[in-house]
């Protein structure tokens, strides 16, 4: 069975530009949550989205923005970028059987975004 | 404020030798609580997780954990390191409040293995 992917796996662009990276979960999964891992850090909680609507939100800037299609696929949009916003995006899907809590996450290899 | 901790950033063991990574959460009710591996340039993959129950949990790789809820720890340890185990380790945690699977992660340990 496939794992959760993501595209592209690398990605360069300047400051001010936007970006769109893309997620598929693993196959009967509903929930995908993105993170943001920075270099030499834990990776940290942007959004979760199950059934197209927005589940949980962490504490990231307005120039965040994600939304999950009826496939359940997953796009996360980045506006004006910041030299900051360079960093590994990880995205995690889950079977999500009404606790969210408990749910285990399978991560997908993520896309490294350079801002430059 | 919530956290996790992971208090040692590099730890190098010998092939064969035991293994204890530390790992510290502050919280007011029980977590649900994770450790994770993230190998260079791979996504993280789920080592044993730990929800309610006996508080010595068995993963994968020959991994096993045990909450210490009096010490708010969550320690990961293995018998007997493989090269293959060299890797970054996070200790991670859903809040019991939360309402959705956001998961709380440790800065990470470094593991590296000496021949």
């Amino acid at each position: 069975d496939a794992g959760v992917t993501q595209s592209p796996t690398h990605l360069i662009k300047t400051r001010g530009q936007h970006v769109t990276l893309r997620c598929s979960p693993i196959s009967g999964h509903k929930s995908v949550s993105w993170y943001q891992q920075v270099l030499g850090q834990g990776p940290q909680f942007i959004f979760q989205y199950y059934e197209k609507e927005e589940r949980g939100r962490g504490n990231f800037p307005d120039r965040f923005s994600a939304r999950q299609f009826p496939n359940y696929s997953s796009e996360l949009n980045v506006n004006a970028l910041l030299l900051g916003d360079s960093a590994l995006y990880l995205c995690a899907s889950s079977a999500t059987q009404g606790t969210f809590r408990s749910e285990t996450q399978y991560f997908g290899p993520g896309t490294r975004l350079l801002v430059l | 404020a919530q956290s996790v901790t992971q208090p040692d950033i590099h730890i190098t063991v010998s092939e064969g030798a035991s293994l204890e990574l530390r790992c510290n959460y502050s919280y007011g009710a029980t977590p649900y609580l994770f450790w994770y591996v993230q190998s260079p340039g791979q996504g993280l993959q789920l080592l044993l997780k730990y929800f309610s129950g006996d508080t010595l949990v068995q993963g994968i790789k020959g991994f096993e954990a045990e909450f210490k809820r009096s010490q708010s720890s969550f320690n990961l340890r293995k018998p007997s390191v493989h090269w293959s185990d060299a890797a970054e380790y996070f200790c991670a945690v859903v809040p019991g409040y939360s309402s959705a699977s956001k998961i709380i992660f440790g800065s990470g340990t470094r593991l590296s293995i000496r021949p």
